[in-house]
């Protein structure tokens, strides 16, 4: 199966920085098949990206994706406060389907 | 608006079964265009993909669950349920079912992003 891992774990910034997540696949992910997103606490997750670079329906474009074959990120380019939440990522080019471990973008 | 809501008993012992329903308001569970799937959340192991299902009955499951794993849909009833056996502590977690990203019938790929979850439910296992 294909192993996503998150880097960092953490990110600390403040409202109005910019944020960069990493996600680093095992092997390539075919076809950019690879999802984001966004988790507040005590909500379920909420699709954010989808095919790498799509933005889904209702998120500002402020948020992007980008990244191909094993390499892919997210970046938020002005943090608003309601940004600060959980991020994953999910591949759906292989299955098992599987999901990055998490960053977590607090307040500093 | 399509909305999905879990339901099912909160609390398994273990060694016997999990079962939960999804039921899907706002739309048809027997689109062509749309897998539906269950997804579970524990600390542990973070989030996991359980298993996807057509309306045909057509399923996909994650090999790590498939050996205690049913998944079902119930169309009339605009549902789809899971059925996970034997449950240890390993199986506590926050389950969710989602809708799969759109469907080509044409490509066959039943693998695709999940949009929108319901809100989830705390399955805990007790001894």
């Amino acid at each position: 199966e294909i192993v996503l891992t998150q880097s960092p774990g953490t990110l600390s910034l403040s409202p109005g920085q910019r944020a960069t997540l990493s996600c680093r696949a095992s092997q390539s992910v075919s076809s950019n098949s690879l999802a984001w997103y966004q988790q507040q606490p005590g909500q379920a997750p909420r699709l954010l990206i989808f095919g790498a670079s799509n933005r889904a329906t209702g998120f500002p474009d402020r948020f992007s994706g980008s990244g191909s074959g094993t390499d892919f990120t997210l970046t938020i380019t002005r943090l608003e406060p309601e940004d600060f939440a959980v991020y994953y990522c999910q591949q759906y080019g292989t299955s098992p389907l599987t999901f990055g471990g998490g960053t977590k973008v607090e307040i500093k | 608006q399509l909305q999905l809501q879990e339901s099912g008993p909160g609390l398994v012992k273990a060694s016997e079964t999990l079962s939960l329903t999804c039921t899907v308001s706002g739309g048809s569970i027997s689109s062509r265009s749309y897998y539906w799937g269950w997804i579970r959340q524990s600390p542990g192991e973070g989030l996991e993909w359980i298993g996807s299902i057509y309306y045909t009955g057509s399923t996909y499951y994650n090999p790590s669950l498939k050996s205690r794993l049913t998944i079902s849909v119930d169309t009339s009833q605009n549902q789809f349920s899971l059925k996970l056996r034997s449950v240890t502590a390993a199986d506590r977690a926050v389950y969710y079912c989602a809708r799969l990203g759109y469907f080509d019938v044409w490509s066959g790929d039943p693998y695709k992003w999940f949009d929108p979850w319901g809100q989830g439910t705390l399955v805990t296992v007790s001894s």
